[in-house]
């Protein structure tokens, strides 16, 4: 079945610098990538995603990358701000069903 | 963007009651949505696939009889733990993802912190 691995589980970066979180994935079929941004306490929040048949996609700072033959996908934000900091999560689609499955998370902190 | 609402927020009961939880789209239809488990510092661990009108499907591991789920409705899925234990305190959460194509957007509801004493 679908695998998703994400890296790092921590990242702490300079305000104004650029992070970078990365994920992988094990079913060359799935063709939906979510990202989520959670707060302590709260929902998980959808920030960007991107499907199968595009290569990249940028939302004001934040940019998602996918590279299917490798099949890993990244997310990148720039110019980090202090309420970038929380917990980040990747999915994969699982094909033909509505299920996601989630990588473990990345928890980002922005130091001021 | 879809608003799906999630009570109680927070639970705190004695070992051995039932504890209900509720999940709603509030402005649009999902015959599918999720029920997932969430601890501290970790990832969101998928229990279960409601289904309107249909036996829910767990995931490997997770207990039918302890987890029960109804999804009666096109905008309401509850899970119900029943004898609840310690071991059962978490958060949880649920999603849904309006009825239509398969890979759309799924939303979240707020959680629910369950603490059983």
């Amino acid at each position: 079945g679908e695998n998703v691995e994400q890296h790092p589980s921590t990242l702490s970066v300079q305000e104004g610098d650029s992070a970078v979180i990365k994920c992988t994935y094990s079913d060359s079929a799935s063709n939906y990538f979510p990202w989520y941004k959670q707060e302590l306490g709260k929902r998980p929040q959808l920030i960007i995603d991107i499907r199968s048949n595009v290569g990249e996609k940028k939302d004001q700072r934040i940019a998602v990358t996918l590279n299917k033959t490798a099949k890993h996908f990244s997310l990148h934000i720039t110019e980090t701000q202090p309420e970038d900091s929380a917990v980040y999560f990747c999915a994969a689609s699982i094909p033909g069903t509505y299920k996601y499955i989630f990588g473990t998370g990345t928890r980002l902190k922005v130091l001021a | 963007g879809a608003v799906v609402s999630q009570h109680p927020s927070w639970v705190i009961c004695k070992s051995g009651t039932s504890v209900k939880i509720e999940c709603r789209s509030l402005d649009f239809q999902a015959t599918t949505m999720f029920w997932y488990r969430q601890f501290p510092k970790q990832s969101l661990m998928l229990m279960a696939t409601s289904n309107e009108g249909s036996k829910a499907t767990y995931e490997q591991g997770v207990e039918k009889d302890k987890f029960l789920i109804n999804h009666a409705s096109l905008t309401l899925s509850t899970l119900t733990v029943t004898s609840a234990h310690p071991e059962d305190s978490s958060f949880y959460i649920c999603s849904a993802q309006p009825t239509g194509v398969i890979g759309e957007k799924l939303f979240f509801g707020s959680g629910t912190q369950l603490s059983v004493l």
